[in-house]
């Protein structure tokens, strides 16, 4: 089975530009979870939906950050304007719904890692 | 609110040392309890988990017993071999809309 796809792989800009993050989650997976790891501030979670509905959003740093989530197999994270300080390894998780069972794990991407020149 | 804290890390071992690491939470409630693992260059996978009171989680041979007298969830391996070398995280849902507290995570580094 696919897991969730996240694309590009890496991403090297220079500050200013846009920059959008792409995410694929498993078929059938009703949340979607976006994660920002550093070194300094460690897995920080930045936004998650649940059918395609924005739920908490409480993470995101500040209003340069946005997501959607247009349909339910495909998500995006954008930066505009960039700055270096957003470098970072930037993760997509998806996960079933509860109601399914106590403890559904999130299943991670294999991360964006971002840097911003 | 709810919180989740392991041990600082790096933890050096020589292989086919045994391996603890600590993780303790906060949380009302009873929360899900998990192990996810994360090597080089890659995302996190679940390691392990347990949803109840005394419940065992356990997988490629690391255990972890859900301990809700002490709120705790340490991981533990007899024997650790050169791949277990990676950076583990303890991390609680409390089955709210899946949203996951992650602890600060630990690196493990297993030598020859």
């Amino acid at each position: 089975d696919a897991g969730v796809i996240q694309s590009p792989r890496h991403e090297v800009t220079e500050m200013g530009q846009e920059v959008t993050l792409r995410c694929k989650p498993i078929s059938g997976h009703d949340y979607l979870f976006w994660y920002r790891q550093t070194m300094m501030r460690g897995l920080e979670l930045l936004i998650y939906f649940n059918n395609n509905v924005p739920i908490d959003d409480s993470g995101m740093p500040e209003d340069r950050f946005s997501a959607k989530m247009p349909n339910a197999s495909f998500s995006t994270l954008k930066i505009q304007p960039s700055e270096p300080r957003d470098s970072a390894v930037y993760f997509c998780a998806s996960s079933l719904m509860e109601g399914l069972g106590a403890g559904q794990p999130q299943h991670f991407g294999d991360g964006t890692r971002l840097s911003i020149l | 609110g709810d919180s989740v804290t392991q041990m600082e890390g790096p933890v050096t071992l020589s292989e086919e040392a045994f391996l603890t690491i600590n993780c303790t939470y906060t949380a009302t409630g009873y929360p899900s309890l998990f192990w996810y693992v994360q090597y080089p260059g890659e995302g996190l996978q679940l390691l392990l988990k347990a949803t109840k009171a005394d419940d065992k989680g356990s997988n490629k041979g690391f255990e972890a017993t859900y301990r809700k007298e002490t709120t705790s969830f340490h991981l533990e391996k007899g024997s650790v071999q050169v791949s277990d070398s990676a950076v583990y995280f303890c991390a609680l849902t409390r089955n709210q809309g899946g949203k996951l507290i992650f602890g600060q995570g630990t690196e493990l580094s297993v030598k020859p």
